[in-house]
């Protein structure tokens, strides 16, 4: 298996605009999950689905953020409109039955 | 309110040393603890899952151990080598909501 993939690995953006990052979940994963990464707040769950379902969504940090998982194989994070605070490595975790999570190489955005 | 700590923030040893990482955590209703390994600009890699019910795990020159009446968990790691140095994280899950919460991490250097 090739792993939880993200895409794109880095992303620079203006502020305003939108930014969509993607995960591809380990197949046969039925949880999955949104962390964010910042020196000064280490890493922060967003947000996380089981079953392709949102189940809690406390860490999301403001309406401008969503997330959404049309299938088992495919989950998106969408910040609009970004702001130069959202700059951040935001990771992508899956996991069976919350039986230990894999993170895949994260998205490293920059919103200038 | 459940919280992860990590002690010591960072750490520089020679190499040989045996080490120990430590992370205790307020709420003991855990659903399981998890240990992982971070190299600078990369994603984590998973070391070491202990399930609520167990007290230790090991994984070659790593052992993780749990208790927790006490709320701790240790990271044993043996005959250091300059690869070891990473970030190391802990990682507690709770019952019933797959809520991970995440150690602010220890740092590791291995000095050749």
């Amino acid at each position: 298996d090739a792993g939880v993939i993200q895409s794109p690995r880095h992303e620079v953006t203006e502020m305003g605009q939108e930014v969509t990052l993607r995960c591809k979940p380990i197949s046969g994963h039925n949880s999955l999950f949104w962390y964010r990464q910042t020196m000064m707040r280490g890493l922060e769950l967003l947000i996380y689905f089981n079953n392709n379902v949102p189940i809690d969504d406390s860490g999301m940090p403001e309406d401008r953020f969503s997330a959404k998982m049309p299938n088992a194989s495919f989950s998106t994070l969408k910040i609009q409109p970004s702001e130069p605070r959202d700059s951040a490595v935001y990771f992508c975790a899956s996991s069976v039955d919350n039986l230990g999570a894999f993170f895949g190489q994260g998205t490293r955005l920059t919103v200038v | 309110k459940q919280e992860v700590t990590q002690i010591p923030a960072a750490l520089s040893v020679p190499e040989g040393e045996n080490l120990v990482l430590n992370c205790s955590f307020t709420d003991s209703a855990i659903y399981n603890l998890q240990w992982f390994r971070q190299d600078p600009g990369k994603g984590l890699t998973s070391l070491l899952l202990i399930q609520s019910s167990q007290r230790e795990q090991t994984s070659g020159r790593l052992n993780a151990s749990l208790d927790k009446s006490s709320g701790r968990s240790t990271l044993y790691i043996a005959a250091s080598q300059p690869g070891d140095s990473a970030t190391y994280l802990c990682a507690v899950s709770y019952t019933g909501g797959f809520k991970t919460i995440f150690g602010a991490g220890t740092r590791l250097f291995v000095k050749a």
